[in-house]
């Protein structure tokens, strides 16, 4: 059974960073394409960015300035770091699986594996 | 970027009713490879969002035949053949073509 568990802060001071971790457990990280989304209180949902197997990124361009997804296979875990946080980043924020190789390519089926969720809150 | 729209935002159904939901791509979401790059999640009350369809008509595992999708190119729907009590939640739809993904705004499916 495939499982993401989500760790981190709940609570940050603006201008600081934001530093979350997923733990994967059931499969293995470098087999799959993971990505990183977020929810505003009482709003819709936000894609941040994505790791590949390879560990190759991409994010969202309207946070690529301050936001960095990277990955340990040692641990099995990937994470997500947010800089320079104001009071906008406040959300919930999940992490997702999304995806596979088949051959090169990437097959989507959805994202099918979500964490609990976490909700961090910037303020001072 | 892509903007996916929903409509309608809210959608009061009577139990045993049908229910759709639509979604518009501002551009095709039809990849070279045939498919149409298109997922529904539900987010219910409480809870983290899951999957219903991905890729616009296969149903996530678990997800009852009651729920089904369609559409191609721009214009996409998920219908709910008889709503259960259990359906309510907001529903969203979201493209994968391209990065960044996007989703749409949500529909609120509520129990009349």
């Amino acid at each position: 059974q495939v499982q993401l568990l989500l760790s981190g802060p709940r609570l940050v001071k603006p201008s600081e960073t934001l530093s979350l971790i997923c733990t994967v457990s059931g499969v293995s990280i470098t087999d799959y394409y993971w990505s990183w989304i977020r929810q505003p209180a009482g709003k819709g949902l936000e894609w941040v960015g994505r790791v590949s197997p390879s560990g190759n990124t991409k994010y969202n361009p309207s946070l690529q300035t301050r936001v960095t997804l990277s990955r340990d296979t040692s641990k099995n875990e990937f994470s997500l770091k947010l800089y320079s946080l104001t009071a906008a980043d406040t959300a919930v924020y999940y992490c997702v699986r999304d995806g596979h190789l088949v051959g090169a390519r990437w097959a989507h089926e959805g994202f099918d594996i979500w964490g609990q969720g976490t909700m961090v809150a910037v303020s001072s | 970027d892509i903007v996916m729209t929903q409509s309608p935002l809210s959608l009061p159904v009577t139990p045993g009713e049908p229910a759709s939901i639509s979604c518009r791509s501002s551009q095709s979401l039809q990849q070279s490879n045939g498919h149409n790059y298109v997922d529904w999640y539900v987010q219910k009350p409480g809870q983290s969002p899951q999957l219903l369809i991905y890729l616009v008509s296969n149903r996530a595992s678990g997800v009852p035949d009651r729920f089904s999708g369609s559409g191609s190119g721009t214009d996409f729907t998920l219908k709910i053949s008889r709503v259960e009590a259990e359906d309510i939640g907001v529903y969203y739809c979201m493209q994968a073509l391209q990065t960044p993904y996007s989703f749409g705004q949500g529909t609120k499916l509520e129990i009349k």
